[in-house]
């Protein structure tokens, strides 16, 4: 079974530019949810999707960040402007359903650092 | 107050050794809890769930404590491969929560 796919694996940017994040799930799973890992926490979920819909943005930071799941399959996630607080590891996972943390496949992340 | 909070570590242990340590959450009505275990620089994978019974998984025990609000893991006769981040996931409905991890380093 293919894995969660993103890209681009690394990013450099320097701050007030933007960047997106293309994230492809596992097949047939419902929920996406795109994470923000900062160096020495956890992860932290931004918005998770139920097919093209959104459970639940409310850790989105909506004035430089946004995100779509057209057609319930794929998902980018944007940054615009960026800051230099955004230098973190940004992980999609995908889940069969929602709240199925046993479930749970994470891709390998976009790790973006803004200068 | 963090929802789920962890000692960060690092444990620092030779090969064969016990450790252990624990996580607690602030959600009282929290649903699921699980381990992830996370390498240097890796994603997050699911290491094992834990049961309200409290469960092994070879090498590994996880327990609950609901009244406490607390999950443990015990991780027996380690080995160099278990150096890794373990993270807490507590969920409740469809969220789930991550602690910041407890680092591992077992050393020969």
């Amino acid at each position: 079974e293919a894995g969660v796919a993103q890209s681009p694996r690394y990013k450099i940017i320097e701050k007030r530019q933007s960047v997106a994040f293309w994230c492809n799930p596992i097949s047939g799973h419902a929920t996406l949810y795109w994470y923000q890992q900062i160096l020495g926490q956890g992860p932290k979920l931004l918005i998770q999707f139920q097919n093209n819909g959104v459970v639940d943005d409310s850790q989105l930071p909506k004035d430089r960040f946004s995100a779509e799941r057209l057609k319930g399959v794929d998902s980018t996630l944007k940054i615009q402007p960026a800051k230099l607080e955004d230098s973190a590891v940004y992980l999609c996972a995908s889940s069969l359903a929602a709240g199925q943390a046993g479930g749970y496949t994470f891709g390998s992340g976009t790790r973006l650092t803004v200068v | 107050r963090k929802e789920v909070e962890q000692d960060p570590g690092p444990f620092n242990v030779p090969e064969g050794a016990t450790v252990a340590f624990n996580c607690t959450y602030s959600n009282s009505a929290s649903q699921s809890f699980f381990w992830y275990r996370q390498d240097c620089r890796k994603e997050p994978k699911l290491l094992m769930s834990v049961y309200s019974s409290g469960n092994e998984d070879g090498r590994f025990t996880a327990q609950l404590n609901r009244a406490s609000q607390y999950i443990s893991l015990l991780i027996r006769d380690s080995k160099l491969s278990d150096s890794a981040t373990y993270l807490c996931v507590v969920a409740d409905d469809y969220k789930l929560s991550f602690g910041a991890g407890t680092t591992v380093t077992v050393r020969a």
